[in-house]
């Protein structure tokens, strides 16, 4: 069966400093990724996806970038975190014509 | 990618029915309906996906009218569990790259 792992499950870090969010999926090749935010009580907003290694499309011009080094392998980086990067992180992945399924989630607070 | 609308929220009651409403005028011929339920602090999770006329799951029912410019997500006997966040999403889920894009969802309160 399929699964999904991200982690840390919950960070602090200060302003100013790197970030690097790790997803990784297990059962599945060759599957579409994604990495969005979750802002308080608010929707979700996809931040990047891919369709394949080294395949990187991005949804909203921000302070952070993504990879897909490997074909089940999405990481999320930002050289310098900033206050407004708070929140709660989720990774995703999906394969053609199916629905998609979500990690547990980061919840990273900024300060 | 079509764009949606549901209401921002819906109160119930443990015990009733209830249908949350999904616009999405633009739908396009490939374009299939997905909704998606999420708890706080959760991932999303898949709830049911049809492309027309009405499709039943052991936990909804999806109805869409036959020009699927609008689909009901019904829900039947809520109880305080389902208190969640609902999504409606349309569109492709294709190789070529579509993007799972998420409105602002419906929040459902189910009070006892």
């Amino acid at each position: 069966s399929q699964t999904i792992h991200q982690w840390p499950a919950t960070l602090v870090q200060p302003v100013g400093s790197p970030l690097s969010l790790e997803c990784t999926v297990e059962g599945t090749s060759n599957p579409n990724l994604y990495w969005y935010r979750q802002a308080a009580g608010r929707g979700l907003q996809l931040l990047f996806y891919s369709v394949g290694i080294g395949q990187i499309s991005s949804e909203v011009p921000q302070n952070l970038s993504a990879s897909r080094p490997q074909d089940r392998q999405f990481i999320l980086s930002s050289k310098k975190l900033l206050l407004s990067d708070s929140g709660f992180y989720l990774c995703a992945w999906s394969v053609r014509g199916r629905e998609a399924f979500f990690g547990q989630g980061t919840r990273l607070t900024v300060v | 990618l079509a764009k949606t609308t549901q209401p921002i929220s819906m109160d119930s009651y443990e015990g009733q029915e209830v249908n949350i409403t999904c616009s999405h005028n633009n739908i396009a011929t490939n374009d299939y309906i997905t909704w998606y339920q999420q708890f706080p602090s959760q991932g999303p999770r898949f709830i049911i996906q049809g492309y027309k006329t009405k499709v039943t799951n052991e936990v909804a029912s999806l109805f869409i009218p036959a020009d699927r410019k609008s689909s009901t997500l019904s829900l039947p006997r809520v109880s305080l569990s389902d208190t969640a966040v609902y999504y409606c999403l349309v569109g492709v889920n294709n190789n070529a790259g579509n993007m799972l894009t998420f409105g602002g969802g419906t929040r459902l309160m189910v009070k006892p």
